[in-house]
């Protein structure tokens, strides 16, 4: 069993238009957050969440907003892409902010 | 605020030979250290941690790593790697009570035959 799945795995829209990506964890953890990688591999946080409760909002476009309908669950709605977007999306999860992370396959987004 | 520097972008290396990836961090308050793996168009898996305790930490795959509080690095080590270990691997660190972890810049592994 995939302990954490983000969905669809590859994403290929156009400017302007808007977008979700879904992340679930099967683990039973308290905590979930969203990374962004960018072309040069490197990653940045986004968000977390623990336990439904946002705990981390980094600086981010108010494009995108993170949306935990419970602590399963841990999405990502994009408005109005831009092409600075395009980059590949990891959700990942932990037991407790001071737990190694588990992170999913990635999303990765192309924007046209 | 907490910084990784990853001093090596490419370390090439030829089968069974040893290996070390250095990182260095910056932080004002205690921190824990990791070490994950990206192989191609893969996430992130973890390869080791140190949160406390004993500063030589073993991994998976014959990794192991050492932290040096005095000069802030958490080494990554392996005494003979596979061509299956070429791969990108990231330092983290997290401090706090946030989770939020700061990776550097990755390092990319090339093992030869």
């Amino acid at each position: 069993d995939t302990a954490v799945s983000q969905t669809p795995k590859y994403l290929v829209t156009q400017m302007g238009n808007d977008k979700s990506i879904k992340c679930e964890q099967n683990l039973g953890h308290d905590t979930m957050y969203w990374y962004k990688q960018d072309s040069k591999k490197f990653l940045k946080i986004m968000f977390s969440y623990n336990n439904k409760e946002l705990i981390i909002n980094e600086t981010v476009p108010n494009r995108f907003s993170p949306k935990s309908p419970d602590k399963a669950h841990l999405n990502l709605h994009i408005n109005s892409l831009e092409l600075g977007d395009s980059a590949v999306y990891f959700c990942a999860s932990s037991q407790s902010q001071s737990q190694p992370q588990h992170f999913g396959d990635g999303t990765r987004l192309s924007i046209l | 605020a907490q910084s990784v520097t990853q001093l090596d972008s490419q370390v090439p290396v030829f089968e069974e030979a040893p290996v070390e990836l250095r990182c260095n961090y910056s932080s004002s308050v205690s921190v824990y250290l990791f070490w994950y793996v990206q192989y191609p168009n893969q996430g992130l898996q973890l390869l080791l941690k140190y949160l406390s305790g004993s500063t030589l930490v073993k991994g998976i795959n014959g990794f192991e790593a050492e932290f040096n509080k005095s000069q802030t690095s958490f080494h990554l080590r392996k005494p003979s790697v596979h061509i299956s270990d070429t791969a990108e691997y990231f330092c983290a660190v997290s401090g706090g009570n946030t989770g939020k972890l700061i990776f550097g810049q990755g390092t990319t592994l090339q093992v030869k035959p």
